[in-house]
C-alpha cells in the first residue's frame, strides 16, 4: 500500500452539482497530480500542483479546478457536473514530479446521475 | 491529435511464458516514458521507465525496449506469474513538468 490516501472512496451526485475530491500525498512528497480515469480507459491528466502552485494542466475545462494546501494536500473540484464526469479520479503524489517516487492513490469513484 | 496507444487490448499467457506488451508513440518530442501496472481496485503502480537516449532498460523480471525509429515501445515479462495479472499502460512525459499522458492500457491474465 502505498501512503497516499483519498476520500471519498464513492461518491454519487447528479448533474450540476458540484463535487470535492480530497487527497492526502506521501510524506515527504510536494507535488500531486490529478487524473480522471473513465471505464476501460488510461488515466487522463487533468493538472498538477507543486509548492501549492497549479504546474502544468491538461486538456480539462476550467469547471475543474484544484487546490494544494502547505502540508502539500490536494482537493479537486469539479462544477456543473455532467454525466460523462463519472469516472475514477486518481491523485499522486511525488517529489517534485519525479514519475519513479509517483505513488498514486485508489481513487474516488464517482457517479454523476 | 498526437497520442499514446497500445497494438492490444487483452492478452493471455500461460504461467511460466514470457509476456510481451506492446505501446506505439506519436509525440516524437517526448522523451520519457514509464510502465504501470494496474491490479483491479488500485491506482496505477510504477514498474519501470525508459528516457529516450537509451534502447533498454532491465529490472526484475521486467525489461523495456524503446525504439524510437518506429516511436515503439515494449514491456517484457520474463516468467509471468499470477500475480502479473493487471492492466499495463505505458505513459509518456510530453512536458517539463513530469505531466504524464497513459495509453489506454492491456489486460493482462496469466492462466496457471
Amino acid at each position: 500500500e502505498t501512503g497516499v490516501t483519498q476520500s471519498p472512496t464513492h461518491l454519487i451526485k447528479t448533474r450540476g452539482q458540484q463535487v470535492t475530491l480530497r487527497c492526502s500525498s506521501q510524506s515527504g512528497h510536494n507535488t500531486v497530480s490529478w487524473y480522471q480515469q473513465a471505464l476501460g480507459q488510461g488515466p487522463q491528466f487533468i493538472f498538477q500542483y507543486y509548492r501549492e502552485e497549479e504546474n502544468g494542466r491538461g486538456n480539462f475545462p476550467p469547471r475543474f479546478s484544484g487546490l494544494q494546501f502547505p502540508n502539500y494536500s490536494s482537493e479537486l473540484n469539479v462544477n456543473a457536473l455532467e454525466l460523462d464526469d463519472s469516472a475514477l479520479y486518481l491523485c499522486a503524489s511525488s517529489q517534485s514530479g519525479r514519475a519513479e517516487t509517483q505513488y498514486f492513490g485508489p481513487g474516488t469513484r464517482l457517479l454523476v446521475l | 491529435g498526437e497520442s499514446v496507444g497500445l497494438h492490444l487490448p487483452t492478452l493471455s499467457v500461460q504461467e511460466g511464458d514470457n509476456s510481451i506488451i506492446n505501446c506505439a508513440y506519436s509525440n516524437s518530442a517526448s522523451d520519457y516514458f514509464i510502465w504501470y501496472k494496474q491490479e483491479s481496485g488500485k491506482g496505477p503502480q510504477f514498474i519501470i521507465d525508459i528516457r529516450s537516449n537509451m534502447d533498454k532498460r532491465q529490472g526484475q523480471r521486467v525489461t523495456v525496449l524503446l525504439n524510437k525509429t518506429v516511436k515503439h515501445l515494449s514491456l517484457q515479462i520474463a516468467a509471468t506469474q499470477p500475480g502479473d495479472s493487471a492492466v499495463y499502460f505505458c505513459a509518456e512525459d510530453r512536458a517539463t513538468g513530469n505531466q504524464f499522458y497513459f495509453g489506454t492500457g492491456t489486460s493482462l491474465t496469466v492462466i496457471p
